[in-house]
């Protein structure tokens, strides 16, 4: 069974870096063809992708927030990390990680971040 | 860069059934899509994959009154036998090599 999990601050101050760490079981993040995605929804608001890391360790990231975004694996816990700098009360949202080798076909529950002073 | 187009909106009474429809940009109008359905206050939850001809294929346990179709560069979700748990807003979604795209959503209200 796939499943994958978020996690942590539920609430970070404005100019204050973000991370959160998606660990997932039921396949590994280092295997052949894998990838794990960061999403996010602001609320009221659609998904918006955050950024991909691939098997072979390949990263990639929305354009628009690139310069704010790291991404990587920790393999010997088959989990992800999410790094986000300077967060601003606009990055107030629910962040979802998914398995997406192309269409994200399983989802993280969620965890929703509050950005505020 | 591939840009993903939803009605806003949908409704339709309790048993009856609904297409909603995703529009690709023309030049992406091969591209394969994702449907993830989204419940009041929970997660995405992936739906199924629509080819450009029409195939679909579900993802694990969902429903086959759920079905996928297509049309040029459009790419719809049927749902028969409407239920009140398919109240909720549906996203489609394209990729490619580095990118994930989402269209603005529509939220479908079962009357």
């Amino acid at each position: 069974q796939i499943t994958l999990k978020e996690s942590g601050p539920t609430w970070v101050k404005p100019t204050e870096t973000l991370t959160l760490t998606c660990t997932v079981s039921g396949f590994s993040v280092n295997g052949g063809g894998e990838a794990v995605g960061w999403f996010r929804q602001p609320p009221g608001k659609a998904l918006e992708w955050l950024a991909v890391v691939y098997w072979d360790d390949d990263k990639r990231y929305n354009a628009s927030l690139e310069t704010r975004l790291t991404v990587a694996t920790d393999i010997s816990k088959n989990r992800v990390v999410l790094t986000m700098t300077d967060m601003d009360p606009v990055d107030t949202g629910t962040y979802y990680c998914g398995r997406t080798a192309g269409h994200v076909d399983h989802w993280g529950q969620g965890s929703l971040v509050t950005v505020s002073s | 860069q591939v840009v993903l187009s939803q009605s806003p909106s949908a409704s339709a009474s309790l048993g009856a059934s609904v297409k909603l429809t995703c529009t690709l940009t023309s030049d992406h109008s091969s591209n394969v899509i994702a449907w993830h359905q989204q419940q009041p206050g929970k997660g995405p939850r992936f739906l199924m994959t629509v080819d450009n001809d029409g195939s679909h294929i579900r993802g694990d346990g969902i429903a086959d009154r759920f079905s996928g179709s297509s049309s040029g560069a459009e790419r719809f979700l049927t749902i028969a036998g409407l239920q009140s748990e398919d109240e909720a807003d549906y996203y489609c979604q394209t990729w490619a090599t580095g990118t994930r795209v989402f269209g603005g959503g529509t939220k479908l209200t079962v009357l």
